[in-house]
């Protein structure tokens, strides 16, 4: 089965520029989304197919792939940003979906 | 606004089942796939399996096969998740969450919204 990789955690000063990776066997041929979750709170859309961010997310987040990696870039960092974030792909081989492990982000 | 509203929390005993119901608003009903996913505490997010509430058709996570049943009332805009033979492990928050991809497509998208969650909490 198709296995999404994220780093556990990353840490980051307030106002700086965070980095969260996710990477897959040959990604850059899926569609990656990206989640945020608050503690105690169900997850939100904050960047789809790779890049696009939906309406009401803040231009500080933004999507990049590569060919084996996603990345999701929170810039200029808030406390409020501190959350878990997960990646997604639908595995057409499998007809699966697929999420990573998550990601921790704290504010220091 | 699209909504997913989700049933209340869920104390069950080994070996029963429980059934979690998601109630959609905002939007035409059987546009879109409805997915359930499960979160586990402290853990990441689990696909079970989503719903084609158009007609009742449903793909299952393997690892539910034999286990879970997805179903919906068009009637009502619901769609319902029922999980059987439930162990310890099976407590989690359960989340259903609309897909963007349009209803019979074959290429899956985006989930947008999530409903608030269901904590179904299993034990004796």
């Amino acid at each position: 089965s198709y296995v999404l990789t994220q780093p556990p955690s990353v840490s980051v000063a307030p106002g700086k520029t965070a980095r969260i990776t996710c990477g897959g066997n040959n990604i850059g041929s899926k569609s990656v989304h990206w989640y945020q979750q608050r503690p105690g709170q169900a997850p939100i859309l904050v960047v789809y197919e790779d890049k696009n961010r939906p309406s009401g997310i803040p231009e500080r987040f933004s999507g990049y792939k590569s060919e084996n990696t996603a990345t999701l870039t929170i810039s200029r960092v808030e406390a409020g940003d501190e959350a878990d974030y997960f990646c997604h792909v639908w595995d057409g081989y499998t007809d699966d979906v697929v999420f990573g492990g998550g990601t921790k982000l704290t504010v220091l | 606004q699209v909504h997913l509203v989700q049933s209340g929390s869920d104390v069950k005993k080994p070996g029963a089942s429980v059934k979690v119901s998601c109630k959609a608003s905002g939007y035409t009903f059987s546009d879109n796939y409805i997915h359930w996913v499960r979160q586990v505490p402290g853990q990441g997010l689990e696909w079970m399996g989503w719903i084609n509430p158009d007609g009742g058709a449903t793909k299952y996570a393997q690892k539910f096969q034999g286990r879970v049943a997805m179903t919906s009332d068009t009637s009502i805009k619901a769609v319902y998740m029922e999980l059987s033979s439930l162990t310890s492990h099976d407590t989690a928050t359960y989340y259903c969450a609309r897909d963007l991809a349009p209803a019979g497509t074959v290429v899956l998208n985006w989930f947008d919204p999530w409903g608030q969650g269901t904590l179904v909490t299993v034990a004796s």
